[in-house]
């Protein structure tokens, strides 16, 4: 059964760059899509960009000029880099495993969360 | 950009069928997702691709997209199913969530 694990700081200034890496455990990065997704305190998801393990990426136009997510094979990671942070990205912050089937895809695998707070 | 529009909360008697719908423009020319989430817990996939269910989740799960609007069904509803119901589609390869529905069984 395959298992997610998000880590990374609990606190970002504003301003500065948020870094979570999510490691993979029971199956490899190297098929399948993989994908943060945010919940801040109280509110709904937002999905924030995906990669595939060929390192191809697709980010939410929203987040796109600050959304940086990159994959590393040989430690069956992936990572998250969210730059310029503001209040307004405080929030729990997801990976999950992204499966593809009859042209779409949907998130069948999460980690737990981990709660990034953006605040000096 | 493309949205999805839930009704913030549906009530339901237990043992009674509840329906969450999810709108959006030509929903139904796009596959539509449905996840569960309880109280500070993870979000857990109940349908994908319109009516599909994951391995693991009850018969009494059921989804439909036709037109604009796609439904999460759960008949014989239980207290367990108390949680917060969020629809997910794709647009141009963005990914799109509603804003979630809670479930309330009384």
């Amino acid at each position: 059964q395959v298992q997610l694990q998000e880590s990374g700081p609990g606190l970002v200034k504003p301003s500065e760059t948020l870094s979570l890496t999510c490691t993979v455990s029971g199956g490899s990065i190297s098929t399948y899509y993989w994908s943060w997704i945010r919940q801040p305190p109280g509110k709904g998801l937002e999905w924030i960009g995906n990669i595939y393990y060929s390192g191809t990426t697709n980010y939410n136009l929203s987040l796109k000029s600050r959304v940086t997510i990159s994959r590393d094979t040989s430690k069956n990671q992936f990572s998250l880099r969210l730059s310029a942070v503001t209040a307004a990205d405080t929030a729990v912050y997801y990976c999950a495993r992204t499966s593809y089937g009859s042209g779409t895809y949907y998130f069948d695998h999460w980690g737990q969360g981990t709660l990034v707070t953006v605040s000096s | 950009s493309y949205e999805l529009t839930q009704p913030p909360s549906v009530s339901v008697s237990p043992g009674q069928t509840a329906s969450i719908t999810c709108s959006g423009d030509k929903l139904g020319d796009k596959y539509a997702s449905w996840y569960q989430q309880k109280p500070g817990q993870s979000p857990v996939l109940v349908i994908y691709q319109d009516s599909k269910r994951p391995s693991g989740i009850p018969e009494r799960f059921s989804g439909s997209n036709s037109g604009n609007t796609a439904t999460l069904t759960i008949s014989g509803t239980q207290a367990m199913d108390e949680a917060d119901y969020y629809c997910q589609a794709w647009d141009s390869s963005t990914g799109v969530f509603g804003g979630g529905t809670e479930l309330t069984v009384l």
